[in-house]
């Protein structure tokens, strides 16, 4: 029973293309996450949100956009893909103010032509 | 501006003998720390963390070692095994989010 599931696995498309990659959580987490793994590796946080805030990396264009329906998914929107945006996205939860660790999922690798 | 730091992106062992990752950070207020481990084609998974207040903690084969005062932290794996084979992200935590992830580093562990 996957605990932090993303879909899809993987997603290829052209450039200029809207695209969303949904995620679901079902561990009663409070607070769900996005990452960005780049070409280098690196994780980089991209948004965080539980049903009272969204916390946004100022760095992260605002062709990106979180959607939360509920407190158990957080699908990421793009508009407007670019060549840059090719990566893996990780979706993740925790309980905050616990220091609980993260949760991932097993990633969508994004891939624009 | 790396506020996580692994400095080596690579590290090859021997089955049965120590694994010591290594990871240094910037930001004294960080208060919680946390390695993940993570396979290929699969998210990062919890291993083992450590809070600021302490100096180690252990689980098993793992060891995580904390020193505060040189912003320094290690992953001790003992024995290692051919399973331990992945790539190790050190994590650090401000007041239970804000997390930070270092650039991993892919431990080999050779039969």
């Amino acid at each position: 029973d996957t605990a932090v599931s993303q879909t899809p696995k993987y997603l290829v498309t052209q450039m200029g293309n809207d695209k969303s990659i949904k995620c679901e959580q079902n561990l009663g987490h409070d607070t769900m996450y996005w990452y960005k793994q780049d070409s280098k590796k690196f994780l980089k946080i991209m948004f965080s949100y539980n049903n009272k805030e969204l916390i946004i990396n100022e760095t992260v264009p605002n062709r990106f956009s979180p959607k939360s329906p509920d407190k158990a998914h957080l699908n990421l929107h793009i508009n407007s893909l670019e060549l840059g945006d090719s990566a893996v996205y990780f979706c993740a939860s925790s309980q905050v103010a616990s220091n609980q660790p993260q949760h991932f999922g097993d990633g969508t690798r994004l891939s624009i032509l | 501006d790396q506020q996580v730091k692994q400095n080596s992106p690579s590290l090859s062992v021997q089955e049965g003998r120590i694994s010591i990752l290594n990871c240094d950070y910037t930001n004294s207020m960080f208060d919680y720390f946390l390695w993940y481990k993570k396979y290929p084609a699969e998210g990062p998974t919890f291993l083992i963390s450590i809070s600021s207040i302490k100096d180690k903690n252990e689980d098993g084969r793992f060891t995580v070692f904390l020193n505060k005062s040189a912003k320094h932290l290690s992953l001790h794996i003992v024995p290692s095994q051919p399973g331990d084979s992945a790539v190790y992200f050190c994590a650090a935590m401000l007041y239970g989010q804000n997390f930070v992830f270092g650039p991993g580093t892919r431990l080999s562990v050779l039969p």
